[in-house]
């Protein structure tokens, strides 16, 4: 089983909100991400967690705070979002060995700002 | 540092027809390749990979691809496409400890 899961699979929010997204696997991988990826763009790196740990923060805005619960959970929290922040954010996961690892990602939410 | 260029941006073909899309990576060393699949709306389905070995890797949905190294290219091939593949196809490259690193994709459209 190859399967990411992520919710909600749609998320409307103001600018005032708070809210989270979700992310779930159950492979055994040890490294996961979270992408953004807006209209007709590749995906952009975010977040990298190696063994529940932080490893990579490309420069992202504090108003996205990711969270690694356990090794299958990983959370990202919204807050004081911007209008340019709408667009699909996918997690994925890895083995987190480092050497020839295969990204598996999820559906994505689809995340609209008002 | 590695890069990946997919120089298509669209390409229509007509169902049944046969397909390339290419892609032309940038590494120092032996890199690894992936092709994604990315319906619209959706996330991201592994097509196919390489790592090593045969150069001609064979994938999902009756996709396969070539590694030339002397071209720097993995060309994602199928003989007969389908109006469900119709998507947007991304090369990526990784290599050991590195992030993947993604073109700007190659938008598939499909004619009857």
């Amino acid at each position: 089983d190859t399967e990411v899961t992520q919710t909600p699979k749609h998320l409307v929010m103001g600018m005032t909100n708070k809210k989270s997204l979700k992310c779930e696997q159950h492979m055994g991988h040890r490294a996961m991400y979270w992408y953004k990826q807006k209209a007709k763009k590749p995906p952009e790196l975010m977040f990298v967690y190696s063994y529940e740990k932080l490893s990579i923060n490309e420069s992202v805005p504090s108003r996205f705070s990711p969270e690694c619960p356990n090794s299958s959970l990983l959370n990202l929290h919204l807050h004081a979002l911007q209008p340019e922040d709408s667009a699909l954010y996918l997690c994925a996961s890895d083995a987190g060995t480092g050497d020839t690892d295969t990204q598996y990602f999820g559906p994505g939410t689809r995340l609209t700002v008002l | 540092a590695q890069s990946v260029t997919q120089p298509d941006i669209h390409i229509t073909v007509s169902e049944g027809a046969s397909l390339e899309l290419r892609c032309n990576y940038s590494y120092g060393a032996t890199p690894y390749l992936f092709w994604y699949v990315q319906s619209p709306g959706q996330g991201l389905q592994l097509l196919l990979k390489y790592f090593s070995g045969d150069t001609l890797v064979q994938g999902i949905k009756g996709f396969e691809a070539e590694f030339k190294r002397s071209q720097s290219s993995f060309n994602l091939r199928k003989p007969s496409v389908h109006w469900s593949d119709a998507a947007e196809y991304f090369c990526a490259v990784g290599s050991a400890n590195e992030k993947l690193t993604f073109g700007t994709g190659t938008r598939l459209t499909i004619i009857p």
